[in-house]
């Protein structure tokens, strides 16, 4: 049971580059997640998804994209990377049971560097 | 928006001393989260809590959650070098499925 993937495990890019961030799970998870770590300032959360087709804001969505054509995968993208948004980003995913209140469970991390 | 304050930001104890950290929001709470990371590691879940008032323990740690569902608090007893990671509080407001989480305190546990 690989649970919640996450790919790639590191990468740099440029200023003004675009790219996207995959996260996929096994669990048949109806929620899904993305937030980014900085230090000092815990877990932000970017966008979030309550199913598959479904996509809402979290605390800091600018700057990201991210949809959910399949309960399995919910990929974030960063339309014109900024230094700003250098940072790890983690996707967690839970399910839809006790209406929210169930554990999330996170992947491994992308540690994102923009230079 | 709904703000989640966690305090203190880093401490230090000696193994075998107690640790405590306080969770604060600025809305009501459906219910709140607590989650482990260890260095380098991504955040684990601990327990939920749920009612006003309650009171889990888990071994030597121990979770309240306030009467008012606005606070809650992580107690270990006896701390030992495996309890050395950041703790979170991820709480999220009625009506929402998003979880806002505090900032965390880091634990360092000196042998």
């Amino acid at each position: 049971n690989a649970g919640v993937t996450q790919t790639p495990k590191f990468q740099v890019l440029k200023t003004g580059q675009s790219m996207t961030l995959q996260c996929a799970q096994d669990m048949n998870h109806e929620y899904m997640s993305w937030y980014r770590q900085d230090p000092g300032m815990g877990l932000r959360l970017i966008h979030y998804s309550v199913g598959a087709g479904i996509t809402d804001q979290g605390e800091v969505p600018n700057g990201y994209n991210v949809s959910r054509s399949t309960t399995e995968d919910f990929p974030l993208r960063l339309l014109s990377a900024a230094p700003s948004q250098t940072s790890v980003y983690f996707c967690a995913s839970s399910s839809s049971g006790g209406a929210g209140n169930q554990p999330q469970h996170f992947g491994d991390g992308t540690r994102l560097s923009i230079l | 928006g709904q703000q989640v304050m966690q305090i203190p930001q880093y401490q230090h104890v000696q193994e075998g001393e107690d640790f405590t950290t306080y969770c604060n929001s600025s809305t009501t709470l459906s219910n709140i989260q607590w989650y482990k990371q260890r260095p380098g590691g991504h955040p684990v879940f601990l327990i939920q809590l749920v009612k006003s008032g309650e009171v889990k323990k888990q071994k030597r740690l121990t979770f309240q959650f306030g009467e008012a569902k606005k606070n809650s608090s992580l107690h270990i007893t006896a701390t030992q070098t495996t309890d050395v990671g950041t703790y979170f509080c991820a709480g999220r407001g009625s009506g929402t499925y998003k979880y806002i989480f505090g900032t965390g305190t880091r634990l360092k546990v000196l042998a």
